[in-house]
């Protein structure tokens, strides 16, 4: 499977706890985003990162909220404290430069207790 | 301002009816990108179709057919002898010419009733 993979698939703790999520994009894909889904809404654009740079940040990710792609291969999203609104489905994706296209991985649920 | 509108939040067809699902959009590019993904109850976004601006030409593809139509600003979605597989929720998106933002309609959930 050569797809977008993210680990882990979910993932409940106490709020108040930090907690990691990893994103391995496609092999050959250079742009990787951040997404978080809310229950009934589509996806909201969190960061991307264009290889090992971070180019863009929403207003949603607070200070709470980390974001790196080392060596610009897989990323990881930190979220430091997390408070029971930070519950959501957190999506990732990746696309090359001229495709536009951005493939979605299978993403991550996480629940804050 | 970048938006995307799906007004149909919830359709239930009866198997191997036609259905159309509904996108408007909002963008003072000229130059964007249009979308529809798919989501299952798996979780995982699967990517449907790409639009640019200025291709308005309808396309096919197997019973799914896309309607974009400019002057309404409209980029509908068809789904032709519809089955229970098709069940899922589909989302409409938008993007500007860099594709670093994607902006996602609150999308539509489809039943298929078998």
């Amino acid at each position: 499977d050569t797809g977008v993979s993210q680990d882990p698939r979910h993932k409940i703790t106490k709020r108040g706890q930090n907690v990691t999520f990893r994103c391995d994009p496609i092999s050959e894909h250079n742009r990787l985003y951040w997404y978080r889904q809310t229950l009934g809404q589509g996806p909201e654009f969190l960061t991307y990162f264009q290889n090992e740079a971070q180019l863009e940040k929403s207003r949603l990710l607070s200070d709470r909220f980390s974001a790196e792609r080392p060596k610009g291969s897989f990323s990881t999203l930190e979220i430091q404290r997390t408070e029971q609104g930070d519950s959501a489905m957190y999506l990732c994706a990746s696309s090359l430069d001229i495709s536009k296209t951005q493939y979605f991985g299978p993403g991550t649920r996480l629940l804050v207790l | 301002a970048q938006k995307v509108t799906q007004a149909q939040t919830e359709i239930s067809v009866v198997e191997k009816e036609d259905v159309t699902l509904d996108c408007v959009y909002e963008t003072r590019d000229t130059t964007y990108y249009l979308f529809w993904y798919k989501q299952p109850p798996s979780g995982e976004l699967v990517f449907l179709i790409r639009r640019n601006s200025f291709d308005e030409q309808n396309e096919i593809s197997g019973r799914y057919s896309w309607n974009f139509q400019k002057s309404t600003s409209s980029f509908n979605f068809t789904i032709t002898a519809s089955q229970v597989v098709d069940s899922a929720v589909y989302f409409c998106a938008l993007s500007d010419n860099t594709g670093n933002q994607f902006y996602f309609g609150t999308g539509t959930s489809l039943t298929v009733i078998p």
